[in-house]
């Protein structure tokens, strides 16, 4: 079976610092994975997604993640963090089992941004 | 535009009392699917749909039903709510040509149970 761990329900940072969001999958097959953020009152969207194609992948709001298949790891990643940046992060795997379109989420990451 | 849609987007009710949560999506998607979201349990699959007449259960599915009579509409019905169906429920869709496409989601109907 697919799942993913995000390591850290909570994380703060200061504005301007790196941001870095851990999630790490179990798959016994080739992942697909993704990042979606949810703001405040909002639904998730996405931010981006791994589709084996290159192993950094670039997504909105100046976040990127890369796939690193040696420690089965898929952090979240974004040089100067943002006041804007400040939301609950989830990281999901497509799962291979069944449905194509079943996605297994992580229990989710709250990054604040401290001014 | 290119969306899900949801309502209601808050609904208070007692026990018991069975509700509608409806679910619309302008986009020609296969695939439908209906979400809870608890406070350190992240997102959690109650049922998915992948095209009309045909859905499945997801990962919790007591105490809830789904229909999908037509491609747009997948409407999440609780015929007899409880308190601990008090969560953020959201709606989602995407086409099923590959494992990579894009899920979008709806803005979310936040459900207490009284």
């Amino acid at each position: 079976a697919q799942s993913v761990t995000q390591l850290g329900s909570h994380v703060s940072v200061s504005e301007g610092a790196l941001v870095l969001l851990r999630c790490n999958y179990s798959s016994s097959v080739p992942p697909y994975l993704f990042w979606y953020v949810q703001y405040p009152n909002q639904g998730l969207q996405l931010l981006l997604k791994y589709t084996s194609a290159a192993t950094l992948v670039k997504g909105i709001n100046g976040f990127e993640a890369e796939f690193k298949k040696s420690e089965t790891s898929f952090h979240l990643t974004k040089p100067s963090a943002h006041m804007s940046d400040a939301a609950e992060y989830f990281c999901a795997v497509r799962s291979s089992m069944g449905s194509q379109g079943n996605l297994i989420f992580g229990k989710g990451t709250k990054l604040s941004v401290k001014p | 535009e290119a969306q899900v849609t949801q309502n209601p987007r808050y609904l208070i009710t007692v026990t018991g009392k069975k509700l509608t949560v409806t679910c619309s999506q302008n986009m020609n998607h296969e695939y439908m699917s209906w979400y809870r979201q608890d406070p350190g349990l992240g997102l959690r699959q109650i049922y998915y749909s992948m095209n009309v007449e045909v859905t499945d259960k997801g990962d919790v599915p007591e105490g809830y039903k789904v229909s999908r009579k037509e491609k747009r509409n997948f409407p999440l019905i609780l015929e007899s709510p409880s308190p601990n169906q008090t969560s953020l429920y959201f709606c989602a869709s995407s086409l099923l040509l590959a494992r990579t496409d894009t899920q979008y989601f709806g803005p979310g109907t936040r459900l207490t149970v009284l």
